[in-house]
């Protein structure tokens, strides 16, 4: 069964903390993995990572897939209290029982106290 | 300016009715999707389509129905066959295939039984 994990479940650190939350899967026909934030209400779209090894970063926000280990990561550093939210790994297919749609996981849960 | 409009934000529904929620996009993307989030889970989903008068069950489709009679509009009945409705009610879309393009999503809609 394909299924996207990621960890930690929840996690508290202060201002100006650097945090790094991941992501595995075992999925088949893999395309993408994408990252969102989700504060109330809709998730916001972060990155869509296609090939290992390649960086993307946006603000104090970076994110790399290791295609081999079948891994991600999200690391934000010089953390906020406006980063605190779910944020959700999600992993794209080419085919298969969702016909190509993403495959969430539970999300980790972030909380920056200040 | 392009979004996802979703309406509406909170629903109650009655034992035995049918509800219908509304999502509209402005963003010519050909592919919409229904998904649903319990809390401290992942997003489910429920049903998608990727082009007007076609739409595929997705992981959870019981005691739901949809219909893309226009290619802006994507609307969700939850029916009273589904026994469990509460919960919170994403809509989303892309310009293609998830996976290949990024899914940007609406507000949501939370559905309560009264």
């Amino acid at each position: 069964e394909d299924k996207v994990v990621q960890s930690p479940l929840s996690l508290v650190v202060h201002e100006g903390d650097t945090v790094t939350l991941n992501c595995s899967y075992e999925v088949t026909n893999f395309r993408s993995l994408l990252w969102y934030k989700q504060e109330k209400k809709a998730p916001t779209f972060l990155f869509m990572l296609t090939s290992s090894g390649i960086e993307k970063k946006s603000g104090r926000l970076s994110s790399i897939l290791d295609k081999k280990e079948l891994f991600s990561i999200l690391n934000i550093t010089a953390t906020q209290t406006g980063d605190s939210a779910v944020y959700l790994c999600a992993v794209g297919q080419y085919y298969g029982g969702s016909q190509g749609n993403l495959i969430f996981g539970k999300g980790t849960k972030l909380s920056v106290k200040p | 300016d392009g979004g996802i409009t979703q309406s509406p934000k909170y629903l109650f529904r009655k034992e035995g009715q049918n509800v219908t929620l509304s999502c509209e996009q402005n963003l010519n993307h050909d592919a919409m999707y229904w998904y649903r989030q319990d809390p401290g889970q992942g997003l489910r989903l429920i049903y998608y389509s990727q082009i007007v008068n076609d739409f595929q069950k997705g992981d959870i489709a019981e005691g739901y129905s949809v219909s893309r009679e226009k290619k802006e509009s994507f609307p969700l009945t939850v029916t009273s066959a589904q026994k469990n409705p509460t919960a919170f009610y994403l809509c989303a879309s892309s310009a293609e295939g998830a996976g290949r393009q990024p899914q940007h999503f609406g507000d949501g809609t939370r559905l309560s039984i009264l």
